[in-house]
């Protein structure tokens, strides 16, 4: 079964610092890769995507990819309060649906 | 960017009763839409694969009987709950594959079965 596992947190982070999300994957052949941003009571909304192997930069965000070891991450620099909510991990195994990790609590602490 | 719009976005019924949610993309056309179902402190968990034209792939574990999906248009799928009951209260989101191959999700209903 196609797993994406991630730590429920909460992860609590001071403001102004680097809020560091991982999410860990089972498939190798895994096409491509999302982090979504869900506060409480709302639907998901998308931070970046992704689909090889590196960096990817976005404003604040950072995501990074490494296919070999089958792991995603989420950077976030600078944090604001308004970062704290919950953040999902997601995976296409190739079958057009998306798997969703469990999802990591995050707080920033102002 | 790509819209997806959902309503109602809350509703409260009685048990035994049925309710009907609709997922629209604004401004696509999406052959491919997805209900997911997430409960409180859980992740997203999805229901079923709504396909334009033809009949919808529900996930291992989801009643079909009891979850009718029905996408009769490149722009609307609909989600149907047959006799609620308690146990399906919950909070439904939908999403779509957009243009540029992402994934928009609807705002979500939450649907309270009294």
């Amino acid at each position: 079964q196609k797993e994406v596992e991630q730590n429920s947190g909460p992860l609590s982070v001071p403001e102004g610092a680097i809020a560091s999300l991982n999410c860990t994957y089972s498939d190798r052949v895994s096409q491509s890769f999302f982090w979504y941003r869900q506060y409480s009571g709302k639907s998901p909304e998308l931070i970046m995507s992704i689909y090889s192997n590196g960096d990817k930069e976005d404003g604040r965000f950072t995501a990074q990819l490494n296919k070999a070891s089958q792991y995603v991450s989420l950077l976030i620099r600078d944090s604001q309060p308004s970062d704290s909510a919950t953040y999902l991990c997601a995976v296409n195994f190739g079958n057009e649906k998306l798997t969703f990790g469990t999802g990591t609590r995050l707080t920033i602490i102002p | 960017g790509a819209v997806v719009s959902q309503h109602p976005s809350w509703v409260i019924c009685k048990s035994g009763t049925s309710v009907k949610i609709e997922c629209r993309s604004l401004d696509f056309q999406a052959t491919t839409m997805f209900w997911y179902r997430q409960f409180p402190k859980q992740s997203l968990m999805l229901m079923a694969t709504s396909n334009e034209g033809s009949k919808a792939t529900y996930e291992q574990g989801v009643e079909k009987d009891k979850f009718l999906i029905n996408h009769a248009s490149l722009t609307l799928s609909t989600l149907t709950v047959t006799s609620a009951h308690p146990e399906d209260s919950s909070f439904y989101i939908c999403s779509a594959r957009d243009r540029n191959w992402g994934y928009t999700f609807g705002s979500g209903t939450r649907l309270t079965i009294v």
